[in-house]
């Protein structure tokens, strides 16, 4: 159980150009979930954390309006990626805790964006 | 300010031989402490937390406020124990975790 997906798990996109990526909890309901960025050998880094039906809250240093974050149902995320450019290529990975359960996160298995 | 340091980039040690991940923190309350680990093309998943104290595939570890630690410790390694072990701390009511950086544990025959 507590399977968590993304969605692709690799994206190339021109400059430009804006690219989304989707974050669904399999067999459980999420009232949160969490987009992290994480670069070539180097820590998570947390972007934001979205909670179902709210606006989500972002770290400080992370433009919200580049980095476009819908937490529309308890089992999606997505996070869209405006007017991409090369400097955004990276490794982006949700998370999610389960609705009423143990407040583990849940990680899934990323997304590659580069961007040219 | 929270912080989590683990000093290691990179730790090496023989089948058999103990291993110990170290972890220090930065945090002015009572955290919540964490362990995750990353298996070669595998999604990070949660290893251990402190407030369980339980040993997870031979791992334990144990908060010591007084330093500010939470190392991860296994007294014989075994060679499907190589990965990447990342430390992360938990504020008192907060949600988001802080991850260290991470360190890439191998284990050799």
């Amino acid at each position: 159980g507590a399977v968590v997906s993304q969605h692709p798990s690799r994206v190339i996109c021109k400059s430009g150009t804006s690219v989304k990526i989707e974050c669904r909890s399999l067999d459980f309901q999420a009232t949160t979930m969490f987009w992290y960025r994480q670069f070539p050998k180097q820590s998570l880094m947390l972007m934001a954390t979205s909670n179902e039906g709210s606006k989500a809250t972002y770290e400080q240093g992370v433009e919200k309006d580049k980095f476009l974050i819908n937490h529309a149902s308890l089992t999606l995320s997505t996070l869209t990626v405006t007017s991409a450019h090369p400097e955004d290529s990276s490794f982006y990975i949700c998370s999610a805790s389960e609705r009423g359960g143990p407040d583990t996160q849940y990680f899934g298995p990323g997304t590659r964006l580069t961007v040219l | 300010a929270q912080r989590v340091t683990q000093p290691e980039k990179l730790l090496s040690v023989f089948k058999g031989a103990p291993v110990e991940l170290k972890c220090n923190y930065s945090y002015s309350g009572s955290p919540e402490l964490f362990w995750y680990v990353q298996y070669s093309r595998q999604r990070l998943q949660l290893l251990l937390r402190h407030i369980s104290r339980e040993s997870i595939k031979g791992f334990t570890a144990d908060l010591n406020k007084g330093e500010t630690s939470f190392h991860l410790k296994k007294p014989f390694a075994q060679e499907e124990d190589s990965a990447m072990y990342y430390c992360a701390l938990r504020g008192q009511g907060a949600q988001k975790l802080v991850f260290g950086q991470g360190t890439r544990l191998t284990i050799n025959p």
